[in-house]
């Protein structure tokens, strides 16, 4: 069963930083790509990282692009979002999700995400 | 950047019943590339169908998707109480990934 435990997220001011992390088990992390994703509250869903399996390739969209950095440790099984300049309009909730195939997103089961505030 | 537009916003059926859920991109989309989500309140997004009519492990076949280029549809047959939730398509291309706004289906 795939699981997907995000943490460290919290409160911080605006221009502050936060680095986000994902533990990953029962899948072979080191050979999926993987995702961050974010939910602002009552809203809907953001694809906000990818990096691929090995690490040789990461994309993000526009609103975050310069601010954000993924990384990824596959010895440790553990996901990675470094966030600095953080916006109120980044508070959300924050989810990692694995490749699903075709270019879908697979969220962990029981997958909580971790809740990011940007406020002063 | 594709632009997912979902309709509609929301959907109020009986147990049962069949829903038609749409999402609509703004440039053609491979159809590989599309999929469909479903969103329970405080939980994470579960994957239904991938590749636009692939259901995902473990999925119903009551879950159904189709369409190509531009149009792509979801249809949930025989409504059970657990389907009640938000449903969000989701794209691929060029480095880029996203999602339509959501189309919350409910209970009448």
């Amino acid at each position: 069963q795939v699981q997907l435990v995000e943490s460290g997220g919290g409160v911080v001011q605006p221009g502050g930083s936060l680095r986000l992390s994902c533990a990953a088990s029962g899948f072979a992390f080191s050979t999926y790509s993987m995702h961050w994703v974010r939910q602002a509250p009552g809203k809907g869903l953001e694809w906000v990282a990818f990096i691929r399996f090995d690490g040789s390739d990461k994309f993000y969209p526009v609103s975050v692009k310069g601010r954000f950095t993924i990384s990824r440790d596959n010895s440790k099984n553990t996901l990675y979002l470094q966030m600095s300049s953080l916006r109120p309009e980044d508070t959300a909730l924050y989810y990692c999700a694995k490749d699903g195939g075709d270019y879908a997103l697979a969220f962990g089961q029981g997958g909580q995400g971790t809740l990011v505030t940007v406020s002063s | 950047e594709i632009v997912l537009t979902q309709s509609p916003g929301a959907l109020s059926l009986s147990l049962g019943e069949t829903a038609t859920l749409s999402c609509r991109a703004s440039q053609s989309v491979t159809s590989s590339y599309l999929a469909w989500y479903q969103q329970k309140p405080g939980q994470a997004p579960r994957l239904l169908i991938y590749g636009a009519s692939s259901r995902a492990t473990g999925i119903p076949d009551r879950f159904s998707g189709s369409g190509s280029g531009t149009d792509f549809t979801l249809t949930i047959t025989r409504l059970e109480p657990e389907d009640f939730a938000v449903y969000y398509c989701q794209q691929y291309g060029r480095a880029s990934w996203t999602f339509g706004q959501g189309t919350k289906v409910e209970i009448k």
